[in-house]
């Protein structure tokens, strides 16, 4: 079955280091998007690709970049974390035939936190 | 700009009580599309429904069902007889024309007491 993985599930890590959470879908979809939930906030959308070589600023995105070099992957990098950082980022794909608004498959999450 | 209004943030019910999740949502685009998704308690978010601003048509799948009117841009979503596993965070989506990009609301966190 296609399927969305995230890894790693849980990161602990120290204010200003690099971190990179993986992002892996075997949809085959060209759409993919990083999302992060805080409470009182819902999901916000930080980066998203609709192809290979195709990279997109979302609301949040100051801190974090993507590079997308295949259909399957795409890596969320936090360039200095910081405690602002912590959350639960999730990772979604979504078909982009048609004329859109197709159903987004989300990851299960990779909770991260900053000390 | 596109956004998406829950104004519920917690429900608690007993079980066996019908609920109604409410949302509204803003777009000036003609062609767009509606969700809601249910984050479990194990975090997961699963897909519920989508409907497209063409089709009005009310859904009913089981205990859940869907109320989307245009006049009043709102979304509506409602559990009949509601049961313990419903507990969960209840997100309304809005992706407008060919955008692929999902605007959330914030969440409407439901409690289904036994």
């Amino acid at each position: 079955d296609a399927e969305i993985t995230q890894s790693p599930r849980h990161k602990i890590t120290e204010t200003g280091r690099q971190v990179t959470l993986a992002c892996h879908q075997t949809w085959n979809h060209n759409n993919m998007f990083w999302y992060r939930q805080d409470l009182g906030h819902g999901l916000r959308l930080i980066h998203y690709s609709y192809g290979v070589q195709d990279t997109n600023k979302g609301e949040v995105s100051d801190g974090y970049s993507v590079s997308r070099s295949n259909t399957e992957d795409l890596p969320l990098t936090l360039e200095s974390a910081a405690s602002s950082q912590t959350s639960v980022y999730f990772c979604a794909s979504s078909d982009s035939t048609g004329t859109g608004g197709t159903e987004a498959f989300f990851g299960q999450g990779t909770r991260l936190t900053v000390v | 700009a596109q956004k998406v209004t829950q104004a519920q943030t917690e429900i608690s019910v007993v079980e066996k009580e019908d609920v109604t999740l409410d949302c509204v949502y803003e777009t000036r685009d003609t062609t767009y599309y509606l969700f809601w998704y249910k984050q479990p308690p194990s975090g997961e978010l699963v897909f519920l429904i989508r409907r497209n601003s063409f089709d009005e048509q009310n859904e009913i799948s089981g205990r859940y069902s869907w109320n989307f009117q245009k006049s009043t841009s709102s979304f509506n979503f409602t559990i009949t007889a509601s049961q313990v596993v419903d507990s969960a965070v209840y997100f309304c989506a809005l992706v407008t024309g060919a955008n692929s990009k999902l605007t959330f609301g914030k969440g409407i966190t439901l409690s289904v007491r036994p």
